[in-house]
């Protein structure tokens, strides 16, 4: 079965700096990759689907890339309301979550 | 907008069935293209997919659970739900449904279902 990580596990940044998080898969998964928002109490919500479209609505800071094995999510200029923890979900054979990511504010 | 809400009970004996229901609305369950899901998430972990069904009953389960859960839908209540049977304390977690089109993107979701199993 495809493994996912994603690292950090939690990261802390200021308001306005760029935030990177990166999500890898054991073996290729083309553009199989979503990235999503959930803060916290809260559902999900989708931000980038198939690794580098940027969902309906979602701020354009947000984005997304790579393909394979390595993929990267990025906020650019960080805000405060982004404070939350951020999966990656990829849908090779089944789809499966990343552990996720938790962004605070320093 | 189409809007997805979770129900059922919120504590389940060990040993027991588990048992939630979605209710669509604002669109129909039975639109082509979205299958309908369940997921869940361990308190404090990440999300698990558990499957899902499209409006023609046709399923997907994630195959280590695929021995303990029916999911079925009801079209004409524009409902989907979800039976895991022989429940033990692992499967307590939060129980979201959700709105998956085309290439697993899961892109509407329900707010959650709190589940806890104990006698």
């Amino acid at each position: 079965d495809i493994q996912m990580t994603q690292s950090p596990s939690s990261l802390s940044a200021s308001v306005g700096d760029r935030v990177t998080i990166t999500c890898q898969a054991s073996q290729d998964i083309n553009n199989y990759l979503n990235w999503y928002q959930q803060k916290p109490g809260k559902a999900p919500k989708l931000l980038i689907y198939d690794a580098s479209n940027l969902e309906p609505g979602v701020p354009s800071r947000f984005s997304g890339s790579g393909s394979g094995t390595d993929f990267t999510f990025t906020i650019n200029s960080l805000q405060p309301e982004d404070i939350a923890t951020y999966h990656c979900q990829q849908y090779d054979n089944f789809p499966l979550f990343g552990p996720g990511t938790t962004v605070h504010v320093k | 907008q189409v809007q997805l809400q979770e129900s059922g009970p919120g504590l389940v004996k060990p040993s027991q069935t588990l048992s939630l229901t979605c209710t669509v609305s604002g669109g129909s369950i039975s639109t082509t293209g979205y299958h309908w899901t369940w997921i869940r998430q361990h308190p404090g972990k990440g999300l698990e997919w558990i499957g899902n069904i499209y409006y023609t009953g046709s399923t997907y389960y994630k195959p280590s659970l695929k021995s303990r859960i029916i999911i079925s839908v009801d079209t004409s209540k524009n409902q989907f739900s979800l039976k895991l049977r022989s429940v033990t304390a692992a499967d307590t977690a939060v129980y979201y449904c959700a709105r998956r089109r085309q290439l697993f993107a899961f892109d509407i979701w329900g707010q959650g279902a709190t589940v806890t199993v104990s006698s």
